[in-house]
């Protein structure tokens, strides 16, 4: 049972273009929801974190929009580069949950020139 | 340099010949966690651990035995390997419950069971 759904799967952009990456979860006790970047070879890097309290988040050029009555969140990224290609994973955990941080199945994302 | 340590970075063993994977961290947290992860299915929990010598089952721990008797360390250790436990393996830690703090993952291990 996927309880955090992620989509695409890939996603290719243009240089200067918006990358959106979508999330859907189930469980309404989640209440912490990251987005975790992979470059190959590595493991993944926190990138960016919400709660459920505000509706968006902004650091930089990747923004967390946050619709709790959905259950979906998603990842956008401003003015796309070449070195933003990787591969990303939203994540989700709530309290009691054991230190357990369920992850979605990832989205390649390949920016082009 | 604040860093989660994993070896080997690849392996690849024969059916039935135990293993273990070391992870080190430097960074005094408490939390740790083995992950995973296979393509098209994400990172899926193995293991985790809250502190020395306390550990509990994740999603996905049949096959898998792990021991925290240092704060530092969290060996993953498969008795018995099998070609269905051929994958990408990571190891994080985080300061606090439920990586609300940020996991630092590790390089991660490479493993083929033939």
């Amino acid at each position: 049972q996927q309880q955090v759904k992620q989509s695409p799967q890939s996603l290719i952009v243009q240089k200067g273009g918006i990358s959106i990456i979508n999330c859907a979860y189930e469980n309404t006790a989640f209440d912490y929801f990251p987005w975790y970047q992979q470059f190959p070879g590595k493991g993944p890097a926190l990138l960016i974190a919400i709660r459920p309290d505000v509706s968006e988040k902004k650091e930089g050029r990747f923004t967390i929009s946050f619709n709790k009555s959905a259950k979906q969140f998603s990842l956008h990224i401003m003015d796309s580069q070449p070195g933003d290609s990787a591969t990303y994973f939203c994540a989700a955990s709530n309290t009691g949950g054991g230190n357990k941080l369920t992850f979605g199945t990832g989205t390649q994302l390949k920016v082009e020139l | 340099e604040a860093q989660v340590t994993q070896n080997p970075r690849y392996l690849i063993t024969v059916t039935g010949k135990k293993l273990t994977v070391t992870c080190s961290q430097n960074m005094n947290h408490e939390y740790m966690s083995w992950y995973r992860q296979d393509p098209g299915l994400g990172l899926r929990q193995i293991y985790y651990s809250m502190n020395v010598e306390v550990t509990d089952k994740g999603d996905v721990p049949e096959g898998y035995k792990v021991s925290r008797k240092e704060k530092r360390n969290f060996p993953l250790i498969l008795e018995s390997p099998s070609p269905n436990q051929t994958s990408l393996y990571f190891c994080a830690s985080s300061l606090g419950r439920q990586g609300r703090y940020g996991y630092t993952f590790g390089s991660g291990t490479r493993l083929t069971v033939v």
